[in-house]
Parts: C-alpha cells; sequence; structure tokens
C-alpha cells in the first residue's frame, strides 16, 4: 500500500521567512496530493493540493510542487507569518479508493 | 456554508464501555469518511460511505468497531468493548463527489480518552 514519509518533523523560522516541507511517496498510482494545516484541538484543514497532471501550483504565499518521477512533492509558504504555526500534513491518494494517507507532520513554528 | 459537525467533541470513557459518535456531513455531499489521529500522528483511514453504501473498510477497523449511515445523510461511529488503545481523535470527513472534486473536508473530531 501506499506510504508517505515527511520532512521536517519540526520547523522554527521568523517571521517574514519562507518554510519548505517536504514529501515522498511509494505508489506511483497516487494521483492526488493535498496539504492540510491543522490547529490544536481542530481538525485538518485544506490549504493546497495538486494533481498528478501538474506540475506546480500556487495560491497567494503558499504554493505546492510535484516531481512524479522522484515521487515527491513539497510545499513552499513564502513571507510566514505568526498565524502559519501550527502542524501541517501533506497526504496522497489515488482517487480510485478514495483513501487518504497522511504524513506524519510538521511542526511549524513561526517567531515574530 | 456550514461544515462537517461532530458529537460529542470529547468524550471520556471507562475501559470495556462502549461509545458511539455521531456525524453530520455538509449537506449534499454523498462521500463520508472516518479517520483516527493519535497524538504526533497524522489521521488514519478507518472506512468510507458512498451515499448509505458503505465500500471501503480499514483493517484498522476491527470486530469492536461499526460503522453506519442509514440514510445517507449523518454517519454513527460506535467502539464496543472500548480499550485503552482505542484512545485518539476520531475526524469525520466529506466529499460531494463530482467530478474533479477530491477534496475532503474534515470535521473538528471527538476526542476519546479510555481510562
Amino acid at each position: 500500500g501506499e506510504n508517505v514519509e515527511q520532512h521536517p518533523s519540526t520547523l522554527s523560522v521568523q517571521e517574514g521567512d519562507s518554510a519548505v516541507i517536504k514529501c515522498t511517496y511509494s505508489d506511483s498510482a497516487s494521483n492526488y496530493f493535498p496539504w492540510y494545516k491543522q490547529e490544536l484541538g481542530k481538525g485538518p484543514q485544506l490549504i493546497i493540493d495538486i494533481r498528478s497532471n501538474v506540475g506546480e501550483k500556487k495560491d497567494q504565499r503558499i504554493a505546492v510542487t510535484l516531481n512524479k518521477t522522484a515521487k515527491h512533492f513539497s510545499l513552499h509558504i513564502t513571507e510566514t507569518q505568526p498565524e502559519d504555526s501550527a502542524v501541517y500534513f501533506c497526504a496522497a491518494m489515488n482517487t480510485g479508493f478514495q483513501k487518504l494517507v497522511f504524513g506524519t507532520g510538521t511542526r511549524l513554528l513561526v517567531s515574530p | 456554508d456550514t461544515g462537517v459537525s461532530q458529537d460529542p467533541r470529547h468524550k471520556i470513557t471507562k475501559r470495556g464501555q462502549n461509545v458511539t459518535f455521531r456525524c453530520d456531513p455538509i449537506s449534499e455531499h454523498n462521500r463520508l469518511y472516518w479517520y483516527r489521529q493519535t497524538l504526533g500522528q497524522g489521521p488514519e483511514f478507518l472506512t468510507y460511505f458512498q451515499n448509505e453504501a458503505q465500500l471501503e473498510k480499514s483493517r484498522l477497523l476491527s470486530d469492536r468497531f461499526s460503522a453506519e449511515r442509514p440514510k445517507g445523510s449523518f454517519s454513527t461511529l460506535e467502539i464496543q468493548r472500548t480499550e485503552q488503545g482505542d484512545s485518539a481523535m476520531y475526524l469525520c470527513a466529506s466529499n460531494p463527489w463530482r467530478e474533479g472534486s477530491d477534496t475532503q473536508y474534515f470535521g473538528p473530531g471527538t476526542r476519546l480518552t479510555v481510562l
């Protein structure tokens, strides 16, 4: 089955810096890759997603890149703000099976 | 637009008791999913429904767990004879089942503590 690895497990940056989180997946049949932000005591909230037919997607300060050959995808956050502090999860899914497989999460801390 | 709601938000129970959680998906979302999240880990898939049909079950869903979605709207997840290892956050998500729409929208979760 699918296995998703995520690095780093913690990331501390200064406000205004960029943050990059990386994930690798094992199943070449996976074709949908969402990123979720989870704040303490809340459920995961989708922040951006990408499909396997696209190499890059951007939404304001957030971008995701996908390398299908190497089976990795990354989240890039620019101009970080303290409110970006949270746990971020990557996930992979074969849309034929509707089962999201999550990474282990990255705790992002943005210091003012 | 009302999001996915879950009830209760917190549940404390003693080992051996049965518990039931409820999930109300976003209106007109045909697909409904259950995940379990333990501390410091990502959510793990348990099961999913398309309307009232349960289409996929994880091996994590032992015979003590049962999920239903009788009318294709809300869903319940029951755990019988709870064990301390069942302590976790139980998350529900829903999806509208439209072409090109694979986003799963998560609720706030039910945190279960088994003493």
